[in-house]
């Protein structure tokens, strides 16, 4: 079990790029989520998918888009890059029955992105 | 925002327990008491969790209080490798994680 997998670890953009990061998880999970975390900082939710073919916004979605291809895989999308987006992005998975009480969240090893 | 309360660092020698405390005034009867950690450039990882009695597994134990505005979270005997920063959560399971930023143990030799 590799738990959730993110490519790539690092990345650098300039300005204006665009580019896709991936994750995917193989816990049969149901939930997935997108978080970034500045230095010194806790985590933000930027989106995330309580089930296959469903995504909603978090806490600061603008810049960004999502795609839940599958179950297993959840992709982050950045049309045009800003330095402001510079950040760690980690994503996690959650079982997330229906009806259970607690949810528990595993994460990703996380990507570095930085734009110049 | 996040609605716990943790003091921004704490220290802790090698071998003794370390005990992070946590106020969650505000928690909602259905909401959960989490605690997640961070170790230094790695993701998250999940620690225990507990809605009113106190909880222990391999990891740690998790004592709340009667009234539950706070916790405390008790590492029996902290080593190096438990150095990272610590997150007090409060929720109810099906909602997703507000994180704030946590206490930073030390853990000395």
């Amino acid at each position: 079990n590799a738990g959730v997998t993110q490519t790539p670890k690092f990345q650098v953009l300039k300005t204006g790029q665009s580019m896709t990061l991936q994750c995917a998880q193989d816990m049969n999970h149901n939930s997935m989520y997108w978080y970034r975390q500045d230095p010194g900082m806790g985590l933000r939710l930027i989106y995330y998918s309580a089930s296959e073919g469903t995504t909603d916004k978090g806490e600061v979605p603008n810049g960004y888009n999502v795609s839940r291809l599958n179950k297993r895989e959840f992709s982050l999308r950045l049309e045009s890059a800003a330095p402001s987006q510079t950040s760690v992005y980690f994503c996690a998975s959650s079982a997330h029955r229906r009806g259970g009480s607690t949810d528990t969240q595993y994460f990703g090893p996380g990507t570095r992105l930085t734009v110049l | 925002d996040a609605k716990t309360t943790q003091p921004p660092s704490m220290d802790c020698a090698e071998g003794r327990a370390a005990n992070l405390p946590c106020n969650h005034s505000t928690i909602s009867g259905n909401e959960y008491v989490y605690w997640y950690r961070q170790i230094h450039s790695q993701g998250p990882q999940y620690i225990i969790h507990g809605l009113k009695n106190n909880e222990t597994n391999e990891m740690a134990s998790l004592i709340i209080t009667e009234d539950r505005k706070s916790s405390t979270l008790i590492l029996p005997h902290a080593t190096l490798r438990d150095t990272a920063v610590y997150y007090c959560i409060e929720n109810s399971g099906y909602s997703t994680l507000t994180f704030g930023k946590g206490t930073m143990l030390l853990v000395s030799p």
